[in-house]
């Protein structure tokens, strides 16, 4: 079955504990994405990445970092988190064949920073 | 930046009636797509239209696109309960970059 994994789906954190929160897909997708999602904000793209080793930052990078070491793997990573990164966090996915791609989510991260 | 705006933020409508959600959006576009969401759960696709096609059907969906007001539509026919959910346009801009940029949302609530 073609998914996109995030793991952990809940989180609990303290400020400034690093913290890591995976992405996996199985459908060898060249694209992905890390998206937050705030109330009345709508999603907002954080990374993204068109292939391995080849990431870039989207509308709100500040306090992330992104890795993209295989095609199947991109980790999102708050070195230092901060309250105001509580947020609904999704993964994404699409193929590069074209623009005419829909993207594929994974269910969600739900971070809280206390 | 966003890229799409919904319209209206929120729609509550009986069960057997039509729902129009509308997106407008800044930048040339590649496709538009529309996307659905259930409380806090991922998101998945409804339906692409691309930029030279002015309606597509899906079952009960329907989408309209018109380039020169830059705004689509998302029409529901004969909505159920469980179409409750939120909706959310995306674009895909007209240059070389792929970059899915969402709006914020129409939140739907289909009355039984």
């Amino acid at each position: 079955e073609a998914q996109v994994t995030q793991n952990p789906r809940y989180l609990i954190t303290v400020t400034g504990k690093k913290l890591t929160v995976t992405c996996s897909q199985n459908m060898n997708h060249e694209y992905m994405s890390w998206y937050r999602q705030d109330p009345g904000l709508g999603l907002r793209q954080i990374y993204y990445s068109m292939n391995v080793e080849v990431t870039d930052k989207g509308d709100v990078p500040e306090g992330y970092k992104v890795s993209r070491k295989e095609k199947r793997n991109f980790p999102l990573i708050l070195e230092s988190p901060s309250p105001n990164q509580t947020s609904l966090y999704f993964c994404a996915s699409s193929s590069l064949l074209g623009l005419e791609t829909e993207a594929f989510f994974g269910q969600g991260t739900r971070l809280t920073v206390v | 930046s966003q890229q799409g705006e919904e319209d209206p933020q929120a729609l509550s409508i009986q069960e057997g009636e039509n729902a129009t959600m509308n997106c407008s959006y800044k930048t040339s576009i590649n496709n538009l797509q529309w996307y659905r969401q259930n409380s806090g759960r991922g998101l998945v696709h409804l339906i692409l239209i691309r930029s030279n096609e002015r309606e597509k059907h899906s079952g009960r969906l329907r989408v309209t696109l018109d380039t020169s007001k830059k705004s689509s539509s998302l029409l529901i026919t004969a909505s159920r309960a469980a179409d409750t959910a939120s909706y959310f346009c995306a674009t895909v801009r007209m240059d070389s970059s792929y970059k899915l940029i969402f709006g914020s949302g129409t939140r739907l609530l289909v009355r039984p």
